[in-house]
């Protein structure tokens, strides 16, 4: 049964500190999301690539995070320095192009 | 930025009862999607409209979309407990200029069937 892995599901760390998230897509999907979810805010599109390519970052405070696609089975979202604002469920999401998104069960980061 | 947006923010009705939700949006689309998301939980993909589609049926569930006015609706019949969540509707843009489409949601919709 093929899904979007994410890890860690749950994270808690110190304000200052990096944070690394993980994505496992879908073998075979061609792009792949991050979003952020907030009571306030929604579901926000942070990036997404196509092909392994960044496509479009536009919607990540760049100073802070970054986004890359190392190889086909990893998607990776970093947050360096982590701030208070950041806690929110980070879902990651693959699918094909202009198809449905199949979204991984997201991680629950808290920043204290 | 958000590009659709649901309606009403919150529904509750009665189990057997109908529950439409609708989706308003700014710009044009290559597709319309209806997600379900359950207590936080990542989003679960319900079905996919086409811009140059008007209806669309899956079991229970029937989608429309209004290309002219921009707006969307699902409708959910004969509604059950289980079907409590929340509803997002996404759509498939093409940036202004751009030549890739991106997937961007509503703030969703809570629906609540009381048995």
């Amino acid at each position: 049964d093929a899904r979007v892995t994410q890890t860690p599901r749950d994270k808690v760390t110190e304000m200052g500190q990096e944070v690394t998230m993980r994505c496992q897509p879908i073998l075979g999907h061609n792009t792949v999301f991050w979003y952020r979810q907030t009571m306030m805010q929604g579901l926000e599109l942070l990036a997404y690539f196509r092909n392994r390519a960044p496509l479009d970052d536009s919607g990540m405070p760049k100073d802070r995070f970054s986004a890359e696609m190392p190889d086909a089975t990893l998607a990776t979202l970093k947050i360096q320095p982590s701030e208070p604002r950041d806690s929110a469920v980070y879902f990651c999401a693959s699918g094909f192009w202009r198809a449905e998104a199949f979204f991984g069960q997201g991680t629950r980061l808290t920043v204290v | 930025s958000q590009q659709g947006e649901e309606d009403p923010q919150a529904l509750s009705i009665q189990e057997g009862e109908n529950a439409t939700m609708n989706c308003s949006y700014k710009t044009s689309i290559n597709n319309l999607q209806w997600y379900r998301q359950n207590s936080g939980r990542g989003l679960v993909h319900l079905i996919l409209i086409r811009s140059n589609e008007r209806e669309k049926h899956s079991g229970r569930l029937r989608v429309t979309l209004d290309t002219s006015k921009k707006s969307s609706s699902l409708l959910i019949t004969a509604s059950r407990a289980a079907d409590t969540a929340s509803y997002f509707c996404a759509t498939d843009v093409l940036p202004l200029g751009g030549a890739n489409s991106k997937l961007t949601f509503g703030k969703g919709i809570t629906l609540s069937v009381r048995p």
